[in-house]
This record gives structure tokens, C-alpha cells and sequence, in this order.
């Protein structure tokens, strides 16, 4: 299988506040995660890219100031919203491809996040 | 511009009923790839299919099957039997050889299947 976990899988935090959502691949070696925002009934939208020891590559529009993402390992990227406002409520899903595999992305369980 | 377009936003059918999910894409590149992705209402997205644009073979796994047609650029999905589990929303999506690692999702097609 090809297991992705993301946690928490629900965060409920005042404005102005940083949460840190993680994700890792449980049972293979992730050559590259991605971070994906969902708004309700909305599509994903890809926010980030991110490859194991190198700087993340941000999508048009998405600020990396905001979202700061860091892949220290193989097996695991963290996305920190930063300074977190209502406006960044949302659906956050993480997602990885394999090393030396296909570039199917197998996708975690993803995180909802609520910003008061 | 790469594209893809879910037009059916949501459909309801009665259990055991067959049911088609439409999706029509748009691209430039004469290389990329297709896939299907089933998004229960727990979240998590679930991986069906990815086929790429040199493999217009259909294919069929089980209750589900793929129609890819090139000269409609269309991608549909069918599910024969439904089940009360089918219910989910769907994601058709896009990406293209020259950048291989984004995915261009379409909007979603939630589907109900009434017991």
C-alpha cells in the first residue's frame, strides 16, 4: 500500500495564532509531498510543492511567507500557517509520490482547520 | 491552458442504477495524464485511475469502468450497480508530461446513491 497520514486531523485555533499540520508517508519513501487547500464543496487547489531538503515551489498567488513548508526527511513535510486568520479556514490536504515509482500521488486524510 | 471540467456538479440515482460521470479536459500537450479520485465524505481522497494520453484502451475494474476518448478529449467515468458506498464526491483530473507532478483537478461531481 502507499499510507499517508496527516495530523491533526483537526484544529480549532484563535487568530493571529501558527498551527503546524504534518504529514508523512507511513510505509514508503515520499520523493516529493504536495500541499492542497479544498474550500467547502470547492476542488483541491495546489498550494506548494515541496522535495526532501530543498526549498518548497509556491503556486501563483500563495504567499510562503504565510504557509511555510518543510520537508526534512523522506517520510515527512510540515505546512505552518503562520499568523493564522479566518479567511485561511480550510480544508488542508497533503499528498505524496513514491520514490523511484510512478508519480501517482497517494493522498492523506487530510486536516481541517478552523480559525476563530 | 490545461483544464478540466466536471459538468454534472451532482447527481442522484437510485441504488443498482448505472451511472456515468462526465469529464472533458483541455490541453496542449500531445503527453499527459488522467486520473480519477473518489473523496468519501471522511475526506480523504482515494486514488482510482490515472491513464496517459497514449493508452486510450477502456478500461474496466470490477463496478467501475473508464471510457477515454481523444478525439472528445473526454475521460468518463461509470459505475454499474451502484452501491450506497459509491457516495462520494469525484474529482477528474488533468496533469501534463511537461509538469508531471501538478494535478489540475476538476470541480467535483458529488453522487448520491438513494437506498
Amino acid at each position: 500500500g502507499a499510507v499517508v497520514s496527516q495530523h491533526p486531523s483537526r484544529v480549532i485555533c484563535k487568530s493571529g495564532t501558527s498551527v503546524k499540520i504534518e504529514c508523512r508517508s507511513l510505509d514508503f519513501q515520499a520523493t516529493t509531498m504536495f500541499w492542497y487547500r479544498q474550500f467547502p464543496k470547492q476542488s483541491l487547489m495546489l498550494m506548494a510543492t515541496s522535495n526532501e531538503g530543498s526549498k518548497a515551489t509556491y503556486e501563483q498567488g500563495v504567499e510562503k511567507d504565510k504557509f511555510l513548508i518543510n520537508h526534512a526527511s523522506l517520510t515527512l513535510s510540515t505546512l505552518t500557517v503562520t499568523s493564522a486568520h479566518p479567511e485561511d479556514s480550510s480544508f488542508y490536504i497533503c499528498s505524496a509520490t513514491r520514490q523511484g515509482g510512478q508519480k501517482t500521488q497517494y493522498f492523506g486524510p487530510g486536516t481541517r482547520l478552523l480559525v476563530l | 491552458a490545461q483544464k478540466v471540467t466536471q459538468a454534472q456538479t451532482e447527481i442522484s440515482v437510485v441504488e443498482k442504477e448505472d451511472v456515468t460521470l462526465d469529464c472533458v479536459y483541455e490541453t496542449r500537450d500531445t503527453t499527459y495524464y488522467l486520473f480519477w479520485y473518489k473523496q468519501p465524505p471522511s475526506g480523504e481522497l482515494v486514488f482510482l485511475i490515472r491513464r496517459n494520453s497514449f493508452d486510450e484502451q477502456n478500461e474496466i475494474s470490477g463496478r467501475y469502468s473508464w471510457n477515454f476518448q481523444k478525439s472528445t478529449s473526454s475521460f468518463n467515468f461509470t459505475i454499474t450497480a451502484s452501491q450506497v458506498v459509491d457516495s462520494a464526491v469525484y474529482f477528474c483530473a488533468l496533469s501534463e508530461a511537461e509538469r508531471d507532478d501538478k494535478i489540475i483537478f476538476g470541480k467535483g461531481t458529488r453522487l448520491h446513491i438513494l437506498p
